[in-house]
């Protein structure tokens, strides 16, 4: 089975400018949550996406959103980019099993630099 | 609301060494526990993880127990390698699409 796969894993953006990533997640999964990774914050919680409804959500400002297709595949996106965006944004999948303890499975990443 | 504590690093051992990690968690409900490591550069893999109290997870020579009573799941390898040195997270999950992190804990492994 193939893993989670993020792309693109690493971008460069200015100040004021949008970016969208996006998530494949790993098949049959249908949760997929965003994290995001700084060396200062740690990893922190963006949203979760289940069946194509935001499920969860952390404490980010709005210009943090993201959506789920049909087909489970996800998208975030950040508008109007600030310097403290800059982070490893993390995807991960689960198959919302409690039967496997809800386990989550995250992708590479991808690197976001905004200069 | 739900936390995970993690021992401070960074840590750095000599080959062979034993080595710890402590993790302490408070949760409402009856979460799974998780450690996941990350090499530089990647993303977080799923080192080990356990669903009830008193299961162990183990997986390349590292193991933790769920320790209900202490609230605990510590991470212990009996001999490690320098290709161990990486970031390890604590981390728990009671609800199936948010999971709680730790702080990461830096080890390195010297020759």
């Amino acid at each position: 089975k193939a893993g989670v796969t993020q792309t693109p894993r690493y971008l460069i953006k200015t100040r004021g400018q949008q970016v969208t990533l996006s998530c494949s997640p790993i098949s049959g999964h249908r949760s997929v949550s965003w994290y995001q990774q700084t060396p200062g914050q740690g990893l922190q919680f963006l949203f979760e996406y289940f069946s194509e409804t935001q499920r969860n959500k952390g404490n980010f400002p709005g210009r943090f959103s993201g959506r789920q297709f049909s087909n489970s595949r996800s998208e975030m996106n950040v508008s109007t980019l600030e310097l403290g965006d800059s982070a490893l944004y993390l995807c991960a999948s689960s198959d919302y099993s409690s039967f496997s303890g809800n386990t989550i499975y995250f992708g590479e990443g991808s690197w976001l630099t905004v200069v | 609301g739900d936390s995970v504590t993690q021992m401070e690093g960074p840590v750095t051992l000599s080959e062979e060494a034993f080595l710890t990690i402590n993790c302490t968690y408070t949760a409402t409900g009856y979460p799974s526990l998780f450690w996941y490591v990350q090499y530089p550069g990647e993303g977080l893999q799923l080192l080990l993880k356990a669903t009830k109290a008193d299961d162990k997870g183990s997986n390349k020579g590292f193991e933790a127990t769920y320790r209900k009573e202490t609230t605990s799941f510590h991470l212990e390898k009996g001999s490690v390698q320098v290709s161990d040195s990486a970031v390890y997270f604590c981390a728990l999950n009671t609800n199936a699409g948010k999971s709680t992190f730790g702080d990461g804990t830096t080890l390195t492994v010297k020759p």
